[in-house]
């Protein structure tokens, strides 16, 4: 079985620019998460998909959005990129938006902003 | 506030030797889920162990165990028998099913594999 496929890898943007990023969850999966990791705030919660709707929103401004597609496939755009948003984006999936299924994260995306 | 803290920074400990990592973390629910993950340089994050709050027993997986004090609000992880593998970042976390779900993390705990 596949497992959570981020792409790209690594994206160097320069500021004010947008960005978009993309995670295929594991066949079957139907709930995806995101999350920030920057070594100044850690692992921060950015938003929970579960059958194209968003079910929870971190704390993070309305540059910050996402969608979920018919084929559980989300995305996460980021508008006016700020040197801040350097980081790393980690998306996990899961069968189910609850703790008792298993949460599978990708390898994230490395966002550099110059 | 739902906060996790992790207040080793760093760990090392001898190839095939016991290692604990420790972890507090705060909240008023009584419903939750603790975790304990793993995030080695190839950064994807892998799930060591989890923990159900509702349970008494011990979680054990392997060579990875915890010592879960609810009462405390305390969840460390033991590795025994550490492995050259076992270097990694590592993260306590936990999960409220009832309050949107998402996952709180501590800051991460580096530990380091001696030969």
């Amino acid at each position: 079985k596949a497992g959570v496929t981020q792409t790209p890898r690594y994206l160097i943007k320069t500021r004010g620019q947008q960005v978009t990023l993309s995670c295929s969850p594991i066949s079957g999966h139907r709930s995806v998460s995101w999350y920030q990791q920057t070594p100044g705030q850690g692992l921060q919660f950015l938003f929970e998909y579960f059958s194209e709707t968003q079910r929870n929103k971190g704390n993070f401004p309305g540059r910050f959005s996402g969608r979920q597609f018919s084929n559980s496939r989300s995305e996460m755009n980021v508008s006016t990129l700020e040197l801040g948003d350097s980081a790393l984006y980690l998306c996990a999936s899961s069968e189910q938006p609850h703790p008792n299924y298993g949460y599978t994260f990708g390898s994230g995306t490395r966002l550099t902003v110059v | 506030a739902q906060t996790v803290t992790q207040s080793q920074p760093e760990m090392s400990v001898q190839e095939a030797e016991t290692v604990t990592l420790s972890c507090t973390y705060d909240t008023s629910e009584s419903d939750y889920y603790l975790f304990w993950y793993k995030q080695p340089p190839s950064r994807q994050m892998i799930l060591v162990i989890r923990q159900e709050a509702y349970k008494q027993q011990n979680a054990t997986e392997n060579r990875f165990s915890v010592n879960f004090q609810k009462a405390a609000k305390s969840f460390s992880l033991k590795i025994s028998d550490s492995q050259l593998g076992d270097a990694a970042m590592y993260f306590c976390a936990y999960r409220i099913p009832n309050t949107g779900n998402q996952f709180y993390f501590g800051t991460g705990t580096s530990l380091t594999v001696i030969p």
